[in-house]
């Protein structure tokens, strides 16, 4: 199974800042990684697919870059509304399809 | 626009079976469009695909695929007379213990992988 390391665990940013977040692989996933948003009680939220392809109705400020085993999420210029934990997920191998342990985003 | 719920039991005792259901409207599980997934994940922790199954027709029985981890105890089908799909998780132990979501594959009749519509759901407990 493909295993799946985000970083870092937590990160705290300033309202308008830029948040990176990192995921990698521990074999090559191609473009097939999907990222997911959660917040408290709710199910996650598709936010990016192929590696880079925003998800229907997602803002532009969310990006996502990457290939093989190494992936980033970006969020641009941070809003109150975007702490979260955010997930990656690989779907490259047939199954099982594996997610990362999630980073959550704090705002300062 | 598609929505799932999920329905079950929330308390569940050890070695016995966890029974879910997942309601599905704005969409037919039967017209073969889409696979369907269950998804878990423990409290305060990642997540965890269980399996999906694909259903075409009154009459194909459908096809499945289960997490290896979990394969000797799950089992999955669909009513499709209710659109609804089920899964069942047998000797459930503590561990067990996770908030079960279903969800829709992202491919209309192609397995992507990723998920773009999730129900709610339902917190599972095993306990005594």
């Amino acid at each position: 199974e493909v295993v799946m390391t985000q970083s870092p665990a937590t990160l705290s940013v300033s309202p308008g800042e830029r948040a990176t977040l990192s995921c990698r692989a521990s074999q090559s996933v191609g473009s097939n990684l999907a990222w997911y948003q959660q917040k408290p009680g709710q199910a996650p939220r598709l936010l990016i697919y192929g590696a880079s392809t925003r998800a229907t109705g997602i803002p532009a400020r969310f990006s996502g870059s990457g290939s093989g085993a190494e992936f980033t999420l970006t969020v641009s210029s941070l809003q109150s509304e975007d702490s979260a934990v955010y997930y990656c997920q690989q779907y490259n191998t047939w199954t099982p399809w594996t997610f990362g342990q999630g980073t959550k985003v704090e705002i300062k | 626009q598609v929505q799932l719920q999920e329905s079950g039991p929330g308390l569940v005792k050890p070695s016995q079976t966890l029974s879910l259901t997942c309601t599905v409207s704005g969409d037919s599980i039967s017209s073969g469009g889409y696979y369907w997934s269950w998804i878990r994940q423990h409290p305060g922790k990642g997540l965890e695909w269980i399996g999906y199954i694909y259903h075409r027709g009154s009459t194909y029985s459908g096809s499945t695929d289960y997490n290896p981890s979990l394969k000797s105890r799950v089992t999955m089908s669909v009513d499709t007379s209710k659109n609804q799909f089920s899964l069942q998780l047998t000797s459930v132990s503590a561990a067990d213990t996770a908030i079960y979501y279903c969800a829709r594959d992202a491919g209309y009749r192609l397995l992507y992988g990723y998920f773009q519509h999730w129900g709610q759901g339902t917190l599972v407990t095993v306990s005594s």
